[in-house]
């Protein structure tokens, strides 16, 4: 199956630093969501990238389907941005159309005040 | 917003107990999964739904069944639980299109400890 792999695994920056994210998947994906674990848990959408660029604030988001790779930006980091970043990828299709989402291990940053 | 509800956010269990963990969301979404979460493992899915009495394994089903009886519920059953089903257990939904592009939502996930 398909490959997902996140980098860097950890990740430690003082407040007001900025910081890129990477994700790189084995094969072609129809889809690509990046996670937001917060340190209590919660699984937070940020978004929702098959290709091209979004932004949302300070985060930013590029996947480069053809290139098989997406990147997560964080500007001006914030002790809140701490938790676990996961990307997913949706790589096929079960029946009725649910996608099968495939994470990542996840990139752990830990934002110091 | 999308509102997807886990019935406990912290559950002890002892080793043999039949062991319920429920999911409800408030969108009519067709989809519901169920995953695990483990430290350097990531999320791997267990089981999902796409309708009503309709479910499909995922990559870890076993040990595990899951009831799904009305659109907005999604039910995971351990039969028989043991220690190595310890785990953070993460409910998420989402909506059918006939091109599936909609993100899945996910619940705040239950702590489940089997002692």
């Amino acid at each position: 199956g398909i490959q997902v792999e996140q980098s860097p695994p950890d990740l430690i920056l003082q407040e007001g630093a900025n910081s890129t994210l990477r994700c790189n998947f084995s094969d072609s994906v129809n889809n690509l969501q990046w996670f937001h674990q917060n340190p209590w848990g919660q699984l937070i959408n940020l978004f929702y990238i098959p290709s091209g660029t979004k932004q949302n604030g300070r985060l930013s988001a590029t996947t480069v389907a053809t290139e098989r790779y997406s990147l997560l930006y964080i500007s001006s980091s914030q002790t809140t941005d701490s938790g676990v970043y996961f990307c997913a990828v949706e790589s096929e299709l079960f029946q009725g159309g649910s996608e099968k989402l495939v994470f990542g291990k996840g990139t752990k940053l830990t934002v110091n005040p | 917003d999308v509102k997807v509800t886990q019935s406990s956010r912290y559950l002890v269990k002892r080793t043999g107990e039949k062991v319920f963990l429920e999911c409800v969301q408030d969108m009519d979404h067709e989809n519901m999964f169920w995953y695990r979460q483990d430290p350097g493992l990531g999320l791997r899915l267990i089981y999902f739904s796409y309708d009503v009495k309709m479910k499909e394994k995922g990559d870890i089903p076993e040990g595990y069944s899951v009831s799904r009886e009305k659109k907005e519920r999604f039910s995971l059953i351990l039969e028989s639980a043991s220690t190595n089903q310890t785990s953070m257990y993460l409910c998420a939904s989402s909506s059918q299109t006939p091109i599936s592009n909609q993100p899945q939502h996910f619940g705040d996930g239950t702590r489940l400890s089997i002692l």
